[in-house]
């Protein structure tokens, strides 16, 4: 089945400063890729998405790069704020999902 | 629109007890997946259905069991609870496979 990495497990910036959060990716079929994030006690909230034929999606402060041919994709969140402080999930679809282990994000004021 | 609905929030079994957490949606989503949350380990699926009357298993499926009976619910039952399963279970569900999923709001049990 699918293996999805996630690094860091922490991460820890300053206020205004940029976070970058990379997921890997084993099966080759996989097409869908989304970002959730978790507040402290409740549910996952999808924060972007990307499908296998994009190679950059933005919304805002966030974006999300992929690259299929080293199986890789990554969140980028720019001008962090306090409220940014979550914990992040990336997750790939190959027939069913399967996520990362989480990055928490902590934004120091 | 309520969006997923579980029940219940929180639940204390015995080992060998028996139970099913409930899961309902309201937007006319077909698919439909449980999930359990450890510390460490990110969201694991345990079993998913692609419409009423289809049900797979995940990543972790062993000691669950689910049914599909209409588009609306999609209950998972632990069929003897052992302290393995203690964790947190959330229900989610999408318009179709590659789609964003949608939450409820978890279930936190504790088996002892």
């Amino acid at each position: 089945g699918e293996n999805v990495e996630q690094h860091p497990s922490t991460l820890s910036v300053q206020e205004g400063d940029s976070a970058v959060i990379k997921c890997t990716y084993s099966d080759s079929a996989s097409n869908y890729f989304p970002w959730y994030k978790q507040e402290l006690g409740k549910r996952p909230q999808l924060i972007i998405d990307i499908r296998s034929n994009v190679g950059e999606k933005k919304d805002q402060r966030i974006a999300v790069t992929l690259n299929k041919t080293a199986k890789h994709f990554s969140l980028h969140i720019t001008e962090t704020q306090p409220e940014d402080s979550a914990v992040y999930f990336c997750a790939a679809m190959a027939n069913q999902f399967y996520f990362g282990t989480g990055t928490s994000l902590t934004v120091i004021p | 629109n309520a969006g997923v609905t579980q029940t219940p929030k929180f639940q204390v079994l015995k080992t060998g007890q028996s139970m099913t957490l409930q899961c309902a949606q309201d937007m006319n989503h077909e698919y439909m997946s449980w999930y359990r949350q450890d510390p460490g380990m990110g969201l694991r699926l345990i079993h998913y259905s692609v419409g009423a009357g289809i049900t797979d298993q995940g990543e972790v499926p062993n000691g669950y069991n689910v049914s599909r009976s209409t588009t609306e619910d999609f209950p998972l039952r632990l069929l003897s609870a052992a302290p393995s399963q203690t964790s947190v279970y959330f229900c989610a569900s999408s318009f179709g496979g590659e789609q964003p999923q949608h939450f409820g709001d978890g279930t936190r049990l504790s088996i002892l």
